[in-house]
């Protein structure tokens, strides 16, 4: 399996409040993404990277901003909550010789 | 990217090869063919990809028609741990390469 982990696995907050989810590989790969899945549907892109301080807009990316200051760490904030960023987050990395994405294994954020 | 359609649902008794059809009419040609698979609430799995050959690899068997208008991905001896929903994806070189999810097809396998 790729080298991928996310920090946290589950969090439950409070409309208003800043949140803050890590995306963290081993693997020094250049892309990195981060996804949202909701019930019933398929993952929609929030941001992704393409490089150190290099990064874009995915399809969903209102509420969302992002950073990337080292290869290994892409991280995605909620600058303040709402109930409809209630979700399952996933990460995913592509690079080296390959244009395959693999993904982490999700966190699970609950907005009150 | 060009869309893809799959049945939403599909059942497979364990032991016998699963067969899961997708439909991709509008693909062009410098489009490839990935397959993943979710089971239950874990993160998304890479199962394998083409581009207009037929591939193989230890998880699957990708079968592309001439036309490349269809795909379906074959898994050879599914077990119960194959229950899972298979997302058929069409990717070009966009930017940011990235990947545009479905509904995909519930996969079923039953004893």
């Amino acid at each position: 399996d790729a080298g991928i982990t996310q920090s946290p696995r589950h969090k439950v907050t409070e409309t208003g409040t800043p949140v803050t989810l890590r995306c963290h590989q081993t693997e020094n790969h250049r892309y990195m993404y981060w996804y949202r899945q909701d019930p019933g549907h398929g993952l929609r892109l929030i941001h992704y990277s393409y490089g150190v301080k290099d990064t874009d807009k995915g399809e969903v990316s209102d509420g969302y901003s992002v950073s990337r200051s080292k290869t290994e760490d892409f991280l995605l904030t909620l600058e303040s909550a709402t109930s409809s960023q209630t979700s399952v987050y996933f990460c995913a990395i592509m690079g080296g010789n390959t244009d395959t994405q693999y993904f982490g294994p999700g966190t699970r954020l609950t907005v009150l | 990217d060009a869309k893809t359609t799959q049945p939403p649902s599909m059942d497979c008794a364990e032991g016998r090869a699963a067969n899961l059809p997708c439909n991709h009419s509008t693909i062009s040609g410098n489009e490839y063919v990935y397959w993943y698979r979710q089971i239950h609430s874990q993160g998304p799995q890479y199962i394998i990809h083409g581009l207009k050959n037929n591939e193989t690899n230890e998880m699957a068997s990708l079968i592309i028609t001439e036309d490349r208008k269809s795909s379906t991905l074959i898994l050879p001896h599914a077990t119960l741990r194959d229950t899972a929903v298979y997302y058929c994806i069409v990717r070009g070189k966009n930017a940011g390469n990235m990947l545009t999810f479905g509904g995909g097809t519930r996969l079923m396998v039953k004893p």
